[in-house]
């Protein structure tokens, strides 16, 4: 069955830079777009880049646009959020999800999440 | 940006009363409208894609419908473990956007 493991949250003063990886298995990785989705404290879902099968597009939410980076090592079966110049208001559950199709479709699959909280 | 409006924003019911939530778009968005149930503590899971279309293993109860820019969730007799906030989400068109949610209270 599918699997999506994130992990690289953790606290992070504001201005600073986070890694979150999300390790996938059971399918077919380089087949299928995938997305990061967030979810602050007590809100609701937001979501934050998608990255095709083939990394030939990557989309970004315009409250991140320019400091955050989605990519995938299709060799690995990893997915990718390189987060810089935080701000409190990305403090949330960072969710790795898998999209049902090559491009943007439905979220089919989801992970557990990795908090990523931003403070001084 | 597609701007997803659903309502209500919170509905207690009984068990095996069908309960209705809606969503609406604020342009067309054809049938790019997605269904997620969330729990407590847990992660959001699909339950309709393409507005009327069920994802594998969801139980019957739970049906989809709408085009263009209204949809509906509808879930027949209900179950005390579908207390749940429920998003709809659309995949129209970038920015991809979600609902506001609905939490549904079991009475």
């Amino acid at each position: 069955q599918v699997q999506l493991v994130e992990s690289g949250g953790g606290v992070v003063q504001p201005g600073g830079s986070l890694r979150l990886s999300c390790a996938a298995s059971g399918f077919t990785f380089t087949s299928y777009g995938m997305h990061w989705v967030r979810q602050a404290p007590g809100k609701g879902l937001e979501w934050v880049a998608f990255i095709r099968y083939d990394e030939s597009t990557k989309s970004y939410a315009d409250s991140v646009k320019g400091r955050f980076t989605i990519s995938r090592d299709n060799s690995k079966n990893m997915l990718f959020l390189q987060m810089s110049s935080l701000r409190a208001e990305d403090t949330a559950v960072y969710y790795c999800v898998k999209d049902g199709s090559r491009s943007s479709g439905s979220l089919d699959s989801w992970g557990q999440g990795t908090l990523v909280t931003v403070s001084s | 940006e597609i701007v997803l409006t659903q309502s209500p924003d919170f509905q207690s019911v009984t068990p095996k009363e069908k309960v209705t939530i809606t969503c609406r778009a604020s342009q067309s968005i054809s049938s790019s409208l997605h269904w997620y149930q969330q729990k407590p503590d847990q992660s959001p899971k699909l339950l309709i894609k393409y507005a009327s279309q069920s994802f594998s293993g969801v139980p019957s109860r739970f049906s989809g419908s709408g085009s263009g820019t209204d949809f509906t969730l509808i879930i027949n007799s209900l179950e005390a473990e579908d207390a749940a906030t429920y998003y709809c989400h659309q995949s129209s068109s970038l920015p991809y956007t979600f609902g506001q949610g609905t939490k549904l209270e079991i009475k």
